[in-house]
Order: C-alpha cells, then structure tokens, then sequence
C-alpha cells in the first residue's frame, strides 16, 4: 500500500516562532488532507489540500502532487498549536492512510 | 450542522463483554468510515461504508468485530467478546464523496479490562 511519511517526528518551538511541517507520499493520491490532534484528542480538519496552495490565519499548506510531498506551516506559533498533526492520503488503495504524525510542543 | 457525533465517548468494561460503539455521520454525507487509533498502530481504517452498504471490510481486525449501517443516520461498532487488546480510541468520519474531505467525530475512547 501507499507509504506516507512525516517529518519531523517531533518538534519543540517557543511562543511566536514559525514552523514547517513535510509529508511525503510513495505513490499519486487522489486526496490529501492535514489535521490537528489537539491534547483532548480532537482530530480537527486543517486543510484538504490534493494539490496546489491554500492559507487559513496563521496556517498555510502546499501540495506538489507531482514530487509526491505536502509541507504545513505554521507562523506565529501559539500554545494552543500543540499537539499532533497528521497528514493523511487517499491512493490508489482507496482507503485514508495516515502517516505517524508530527508532535509539536509550543512553549509560552 | 453537529458534525459526525459518536457515542460514548469512554467506555470502561471486562474481557468477553460485548461493546457497541454508535456512530451519526453529518447529513447528507453518503459515506461513513470506522477507524482505530493505537499507539503502536497509529490510525487505521477498519470499514467503511456507502449509502448505508460496506464497501471495504479489510481492515476488520477478526470475527469479534462487525459493524453495521441500518440507515443514512446511524452506524455502529460491535466488539463480541471483547479483549484487552482492542484497548484503543474508536474514531467514525464521514464523507460526502469517495476521495472527498472526512470529517471525524470525537471518538470513543474503549478500554478494556
């Protein structure tokens, strides 16, 4: 099945630094999508992203389908970005296949 | 909208229990996927469903756990017996297309002693 890995496997910041988060994938994908874990175990939707560039606040996500890579960032880092984030792809096997994720720790 | 509601959100009970998990996917979305997370496996797919028929059972991890989707509206998650190893948070998500944005609920946290 389709290998979908994430880098780095964890990450510490203090409060207003900017962060950039990489997801590569082993085959094409027909979906790609970034989520938050936040500590109450909340998986929330950032940003559905198969291809191109999309901005949300302080949070921005570039898919470039052709290298088979997803890079997240996050500006201003805040406490409240802490936690886990996912990338998550939709491939040929037709299935959601997460990768292990990004632990982020913002410190105040 | 409510978005994708699970219910419960924990539940504590002992080896060879029965457990159902219950699942209501956002309206008007035609597919409805049963995921566990672990920490040694991390997120999984275990079944998903389209208008209210499994598509992709594959990921079921035995016979003691079936799922099923009697209306758009409601799904659920069955454990029969349960074992200390199906120990982990059972997410459900919902789509309104294949490929499209899933869109998960909070999770029902099982513990099993």
């Amino acid at each position: 099945g389709i290998q979908v890995e994430q880098s780095p496997p964890d990450l510490i910041l203090q409060e207003g630094a900017n962060s950039t988060l990489r997801c590569n994938f082993s085959d094409s994908v027909n979906n790609l999508q970034w989520f938050h874990q936040n500590p109450w175990g909340q998986l929330i939707n950032l940003f559905y992203i198969p291809s191109g560039t999309k901005q949300n606040g302080r949070l921005s996500a570039t898919t470039v389908a052709t290298e088979r890579y997803s890079l997240l960032y996050i500006s201003s880092s805040q406490t409240t970005d802490s936690g886990v984030y996912f990338c998550a792809v939709w491939g040929s096997n037709y299935k959601l296949t997460f990768g292990k994720g990004t632990l982020l720790t913002v410190n105040p | 909208d409510a978005g994708v509601i699970q219910s419960p959100r924990h539940e504590v009970t002992e080896m060879g229990q029965e457990v159902t998990l219950r699942c209501k996917p956002i309206s008007g979305h035609d597919y409805l996927f049963w995921y566990r997370q672990t920490m040694m496996r991390g997120l999984e797919l275990l079944i998903y469903f389209n208008n209210n028929v499994p598509i992709d059972d594959s990921g079921m991890p035995e016979d003691r756990f079936s799922a099923k989707m009697p209306n758009a509206s409601f799904s659920t998650l069955k454990i029969q017996p349960s074992e200390p190893r199906d120990s982990a948070v059972y997410f459900c998500a919902s789509s309104s297309r294949l490929a499209g944005e899933q869109f998960f609920g909070p999770g029902t946290r099982l513990t099993v002693l």
